[in-house]
């Protein structure tokens, strides 16, 4: 069946470095995309999301790539803080509103 | 401006239990969804409400499981007759349209835990 996953469970990165978190989605009629960020015992936050007619999207420290030919999504944190660790998931609307979570991956943010 | 509140954040069934899991939505939002996420894993859609109607239950179980969005007062997900494999996070999410560009705001989670 159609599927979003991930490509690392678990990233370590230093504090002060880049942070670049993988996500791989199948149906190629996906339109909508979002990054979620979910801290221990707490629920998803919303991130950063993307359209299909657009390439990369900025916030603030975060960008968010998307390469539709290779069904490839990234998200990328600038200057990684302590407070950066937690379990993010990319979720894939479909065309729906049924998201479709990936497995998460954890990011360990060292001092 | 509040955002989603569920509750409660924690409740412990024993086995043949009935679980009751409230879900209110961010204020002018009429779209409420209910996920669940096992340890380790993403969410995953279970049921998908408007006020009074229910619109897709396609990812709930259809023994035991049942969920409601009234017209005054929260939505309530309710799991009858509870096993150990219910143990899991369940998350509400509301929207103030529907679609599949419109994010999706995910309260805090209810833990159950199955003893």
């Amino acid at each position: 069946g159609e599927s979003v996953g991930l490509h690392l469970p678990t990233l370590s990165v230093q504090e002060g470095d880049n942070s670049i978190i993988n996500c791989a989605y199948s149906n190629s009629a996906s339109d909508y995309f979002i990054w979620y960020k979910q801290e221990s015992g707490k629920g998803p936050q919303f991130i950063i999301d993307i359209r299909s007619n657009m390439d990369k999207r900025q916030g603030q420290r975060v960008t968010v790539l998307l390469n539709k030919t290779v069904k490839h999504l990234s998200l990328q944190i600038a200057a990684t803080q302590p407070g950066d660790s937690a379990v993010y998931f990319c979720a894939d609307a479909q065309g729906t509103y049924k998201y479709i979570f990936g497995t998460g991956t954890r990011l360990k943010v060292l001092a | 401006n509040a955002g989603v509140m569920q509750n409660p954040r924690h409740l412990v069934r024993r086995r043949g239990q009935e679980a009751r899991l409230r879900c209110s939505p961010m204020k002018g939002h009429s779209h409420v969804y209910w996920y669940r996420q096992l340890p380790e894993e993403g969410l995953k859609f279970m049921v998908y409400l408007q006020k009074e109607n229910i619109i897709d239950e396609s990812g709930m179980p259809k023994e035991r499981f049942s969920a409601e969005f009234p017209k005054e007062g929260p939505s309530i997900l309710r799991i009858q007759q509870v096993v150990r494999g219910d143990s899991a996070a369940y998350f509400c999410a509301s929207s103030p349209r529907t679609g599949s560009s419109y994010e999706q705001y995910f309260g805090p989670g209810t833990r159950l835990t199955v003893t």
